[in-house]
């Protein structure tokens, strides 16, 4: 069963507005939240973080939110540029919960920016 | 210069063949790890090593064995390829005395046909 759900494989969104990448998740254990951003051909890279401590981090344009009672984590990227457009992953990890910090990560949300 | 290099980048294969993908780094990581990529299932964790003497089986292990060289490589081979292993695998490392536990560094990817 699934532990990181992104139940949107993909999302389309106009360049300067709000793009909203969302992830849901299962395990309670999970106490550090990573987004990755994936361009073809390419390793994913780093984006932002958060730990379950905070409800909000934020990075230049980039914000993440999380909420633990509804289990529930999201990306904001304000404003959105065409060099957004890529695939987004939400990864999951459990530093405490035995399984030693590997991340989990989701299916992925392809976003595009069009200009 | 790439940190986290794959070779080879792309592999055309036959059934029952043995393969060996490569990874090598030069960020001093101690943990290093092996995924693989299927559309619109995300990055599923094969094997991870936390030092040289350490391996670990993760998520999908089987068909599959890992060599940890040295602290900077780490070998995946499949012993006799079959299609469904036909994927894009990326190698990863992180560093157990950063900061940021969890955050992980990815090769470029090997993509991996199997015919």
């Amino acid at each position: 069963d699934q532990q990181v759900k992104q139940n949107s494989p993909s999302l389309s969104v106009q360049e300067g507005r709000i793009s909203i990448l969302n992830c849901d998740y299962t395990n309670s254990m999970f106490d550090y939240f990573l987004w990755y951003k994936k361009y073809p051909a390419e390793g994913p890279t780093f984006l932002i973080s958060i730990s379950s401590i905070k409800d909000k981090n934020e990075d230049g344009r980039f914000t993440v939110f999380l909420n633990k009672s509804a289990k529930h984590l999201s990306l904001h990227i304000v404003p959105s540029q065409p060099g957004d457009s890529a695939v987004y992953f939400c990864a999951a990890s459990a530093r405490y919960g035995g399984s030693q910090g590997n991340l989990i990560f989701g299916k992925g949300t392809k976003l595009s920016v069009k200009p | 210069d790439a940190d986290v290099t794959q070779t080879p980048r792309n592999r055309i294969t036959k059934t029952g063949k043995r393969i060996m993908l490569e990874c090598s780094q030069t960020k001093g990581h101690d943990r290093m790890y092996w995924y693989r990529q299927d559309p619109g299932l995300g990055l599923r964790l094969i094997y991870y090593s936390f030092d040289v003497k350490d391996i670990n089986k993760g998520e999908i292990s089987d068909g599959y064995s890992v060599s940890r060289q040295a602290q900077a490589k780490f070998s995946l081979s499949l012993e006799s390829a079959i299609p469904n292993q036909t994927a894009l695998y990326f190698c990863a490392t992180s560093d157990r005395t950063s900061g940021s536990l969890d955050e992980q560094f990815f090769g470029p990817g090997t993509r991996l046909t199997v015919l």
